[in-house]
Formats: C-alpha cells, structure tokens, sequence
C-alpha cells in the first residue's frame, strides 16, 4: 500500500513533442506528489509538486494533473527538448511524516 | 543559498572497512533525511532528523548503519563493516522550517563502491 507505480520505464520523444509519465498510488493518506528530475551522478531535482485538493498545476513547460478518483497523477512536459532527457521519479507523502516514497523511475530521451 | 553539499561526492572501499559520510544541509534548514539509491532504482528512504532529533529509521537501516546531527546543522552517516550490498548512492536532503513544506532540496550524493 506504500508504493508508488510509476510508468513507462523508459520514453524516447522527438524534439518539441509532449512526454507524459503516469504514477499511481494505493494510500490515499498520501497528500504531497513532488517529480524530481535527475541526471547521472547528479541529486534529484524539484520540479514540481501537487497537492490533492488541485486538480492540475502548471510551471513553464510542466504540468502535473492529478486525478484523485482515480488515485493517479501524471507529469507533461511540453514542446520537449534535448536537454530535458533525464530519469524522473515521481513521489509521495503522507502529512505528518515526512519521507518520500519514490516511484521507480522514467528514463527519458529527447531527440534532437 | 549554496545548496545542501556532501562529502565525500565518491567512496571507493574494501568490504569490512568502515565509512562515514557528511551531509551539509542548506542554512536553516530544519529537516535532513537520508536516502539510498540503487542503479535504477528511485531513491530509498533511510532516516531522517528535525534539528537534532532522529524521528524515524527505516528497516533498512540495519545495525550497521548509525546516522547523527548532533548539533542540529551537519549530519553525518556511517556504514560499520561494509558489504558489497552497501554500494549505491547516498543522498542526502533538507526541507525548510516553514510549517506545511514538504518540499526535499537534495544533495548530489556520495557515490559508495565495496570493493
């Protein structure tokens, strides 16, 4: 009931086309859902987060939209560039306690 | 606002040595958690202080590991007999004092390898 299924694995977009990455959750104590963005040998990044009174976020070229029905939420990265190819990891949090629980992953690659 | 930094950024060492590494947490910052992640893999919760109170441990945590923020700024996280199972990446991250953030500023990790 702690994870947080993240899909695909992997996603090869062209250059100005919009990636999606899905992420799905069980505990619906969980109420923060951050993406972090990481490139190798590098930390995660914050790039945006929800929480799950919104239904969709938009910072820049991302967007969260966050279906709390169907316990999902899912990052859209539009008109995307080479430099956007990274691994992004979704998140959750439950109030109160602090740690993440972290999906699995999307390995990410724009082409040029 | 220099960003949280870790020491060492890579740990090469031989099973049975014992290592530690420090985490610098941004000014003010709070809360500092500790992470592990694994080739491929999203990082892994380990621990995590709120100024210099450890509030929970994961099971990975196992009696090797021992982790402190004695003064509540630095924190540092050490690995007693190393095995090759201990080799990932250890992040480290801090959130700020704001009442609600959960928002984690992370590190860019130290890179352990048991030889």
């Amino acid at each position: 009931q702690q994870q947080v299924k993240q899909s695909p694995q992997s996603l090869i977009v062209q250059k100005g086309g919009i990636s999606i990455i899905n992420c799905a959750y069980e505990n619906t104590a969980f109420d923060y859902f951050p993406w972090y963005q990481q490139f190798p040998g590098k930390g995660p990044a914050l790039l945006i987060a929800i929480r799950p009174d919104v239904s969709e976020k938009k910072e820049g070229r991302f967007t969260i939209s966050f279906n709390k029905s169907a316990k999902q939420f899912s990052l859209h990265i539009m008109d995307s560039q080479p430099g956007d190819s990274a691994t992004y990891f979704c998140a959750a949090v439950t109030s109160g306690t602090y740690k993440y629980i972290f999906g699995t992953g999307t390995r990410l690659k724009v082409l040029a | 606002d220099t960003g949280v930094s870790q020491d060492p950024r890579h740990k090469i060492t031989k099973r049975g040595q014992n290592v530690t590494f420090r985490c610098d947490p941004i000014s003010e910052h709070n809360r500092l958690y500790w992470y592990r992640q694994t080739l491929g893999q999203g990082p892994e919760f380990l621990t995590y202080f709120q100024n210099e109170a450890q509030l929970e441990k994961s099971r990975l945590l196992s009696d090797r590991f021992s982790a402190e923020r004695p003064k509540g700024s630095f924190s540092t996280l050490e690995i007693q007999r190393t095995e090759q199972g201990d080799s990932a990446m250890y992040l480290c991250a801090s959130t700020p004092p704001r009442t609600g953030a959960y928002e984690q500023y992370f590190g860019p990790g130290t890179r352990l390898t048991v030889t």
